[in-house]
C-alpha cells in the first residue's frame, strides 16, 4: 500500500504562473516531508523540506504547505520558469533509528515559455 | 568537491550474471542507501546501512546483496536471482537522524 501518493502524473503550466504540486500521505509517523527535483538519467536533488510540526516553509520561489489533518502537502513554485521542468518527488521521512525516505511516484512538471 | 559518485553510469550485462554497482561518498555520512527507480514509479528502497559492517533490508531486497566495509563505500550486487534487474539504480547518503539525503547520479543497468 502506498504511504505517499502523488495522484497527478503530470502538470503543465505557463511560464510566470504558479505551479502547485500535490502529495497525500497515510502514515502519521513521518517526522519530515521533503521535495526532490529530478531530471532524466540524473539523481534527485533536494529542493525543500518541512517538519511535521510546521504548516509552511518557504525558500525563494518554493513554498511547501502541510495540512496534517488532511494528511496533505503541496509545493508551490512562483513564478514558474522553464528550467523548473522536471519530475518532482514528494517523500516522507521516518525518524528515529530507521531514518528512511518513502517516495511518491512523482509528478512531471512542464513549464511552457 | 564533496559528493556521491556512482559508477558506471551505464552498465550492460547478460542474463544470469551477477553485477556490482559502485557507490562512494566523501561527505563523511554514516548512513547510505540504495534505491531502484522504474519508469513511472517512485524510488523504492533496496538496502540501507547506518554504520560500517551493518546493513538492513529495504522493501525490495530480494535478489540483491550489499556490503559496508568502509564508511565511504556501499557497493550493491545485483544477483542472477533478481527477476527484473533492468532499472535505474540510485545511491544516497545522509547524516544519521537527518531527513535530507543526497543522491548520486545513478547507474542505468540493462540486462539482456
Amino acid at each position: 500500500d502506498q504511504q505517499v501518493k502523488q495522484n497527478s502524473p503530470s502538470l503543465s503550466v505557463q511560464e510566470g504562473r504558479i505551479s502547485i504540486l500535490n502529495c497525500d500521505y497515510t502514515n502519521s509517523m513521518f517526522d519530515y516531508f521533503l521535495w526532490y527535483k529530478k531530471y532524466p538519467a540524473e539523481g534527485p536533488t533536494f529542493l525543500i523540506s518541512i517538519s511535521s510540526i510546521k504548516d509552511k516553509n518557504e525558500d525563494g520561489r518554493f513554498t511547501v504547505f502541510l495540512n496534517k489533518s488532511a494528511k496533505h502537502l503541496s509545493l508551490h513554485i512562483v513564478p514558474s520558469q522553464p528550467g523548473d521542468s522536471a519530475v518532482y518527488f514528494c517523500a516522507g521521512h521516518y525518524g528515529g533509528s530507521q531514518g528512511n525516505l518513502i517516495f511518491g511516484k512523482g509528478t512531471k512538471l512542464s513549464v511552457k515559455p | 568537491d564533496g559528493g556521491i559518485t556512482q559508477s558506471p553510469k551505464y552498465l550492460f550485462r547478460k542474463e544470469g550474471q551477477n553485477v556490482t554497482l559502485s557507490c562512494e561518498q566523501n561527505l563523511n555520512h554514516d548512513a547510505m542507501y540504495w534505491y531502484r527507480q522504474d519508469p513511472g514509479q517512485g524510488l523504492r528502497l533496496i538496502y540501507y546501512s547506518q554504520i560500517v559492517n551493518d546493513f538492513q533490508k529495504g522493501d525490495i531486497a530480494e535478489g540483491y546483496s550489499v556490503s559496508r566495509e568502509k564508511k565511504e563505500s556501499f557497493p550493491l550486487t545485483v544477483t542472477s536471482a533478481q527477476k527484473n534487474p533492468t532499472a535505474f539504480y540510485l545511491c544516497a547518503s545522509s547524516i544519521v537522524g537527518r531527513a535530507e539525503a543526497f543522491f548520486g547520479q545513478g547507474t542505468r543497468l540493462t540486462v539482456v
